[in-house]
């Protein structure tokens, strides 16, 4: 099963702009967290965010959280042409205790 | 940092036969795993939640006599492609959760059926 969405599924910039992903889930949350897949890799732990927190910084990524929208979004800036992957959110459904994934967004950073 | 290992990181196999996914937890007790699959340029489909000494919990449309899993130990969870089919062809990645609740995800495993 799939918690939500992320939007865009697909973003291509310059590389030093700012890249912007959200993510809408439905369920009550205990966190939220992005990862980052290079393409036929595995999961790179981002950042994880709880749901008391509003935002989160870490690096060159910052994550906000509102719960009453029940969204998330991950900006990185400065980007690189290293960023060119794919993004997740997961959420740990509260009430289920397992990780569900958004569908992704994959970003491109063109030199 | 934890570390999930998976094995084998590929595996090519004909139509028909069965194959196995090992999933391990190499430096912490894992009481709760899972398995997701991913097709191409898709996201993560969560499985089936893998339990130490008890039956898995599959996910609504995930058939349990094809996917078959074993958690024998704190360390270590299996899942078995059984009467494998081209459709089955994916990239399977495991996780393992911590005493603290972390998930840590293992590297995956990219099944080709022929």
């Amino acid at each position: 099963s799939q918690q939500g969405e992320e939007d865009p599924q697909a973003l291509s910039i310059q590389e030093g702009e700012n890249a912007t992903m959200n993510c809408s889930y439905k369920t009550s949350i205990n966190n939220l967290q992005w990862y980052r897949q290079n393409s036929g890799r595995g999961l790179v732990h981002l950042i994880l965010i709880r749901s008391n927190e509003r935002e989160k910084h870490s690096g060159r990524l910052r994550v906000t959280l509102d719960t009453s929208k029940k969204s998330s979004s991950l900006l990185i800036t400065a980007s690189r042409a290293a960023d060119t992957a794919s993004y997740f959110c997961a959420t740990d459904d509260q009430g289920a205790q397992k990780l569900v994934f958004g569908q992704g967004t994959r970003l491109t950073i063109n030199p | 940092g934890a570390v999930v290992s998976q094995h084998p990181s590929w595996v090519i196999c004909k139509s028909g036969t069965s194959v196995k996914i090992e999933c391990r937890s190499l430096d912490f007790q894992a009481t709760t795993m899972f398995w997701y699959r991913q097709f191409p340029k898709q996201s993560l489909m969560l499985m089936a939640t893998s339990n130490e000494g008890s039956k898995a919990t599959y996910e609504q449309g995930v058939e349990k006599d094809k996917f078959l899993i074993n958690h024998a130990s704190l360390t270590l969870s299996t899942l078995t492609v059984t009467s494998a089919h081209p459709e089955d062809s994916s990239f399977y990645i495991c996780s393992a959760r911590d005493p603290v609740s972390t998930q840590y995800f293992g590297p995956g495993t990219r099944l080709t059926v022929t």
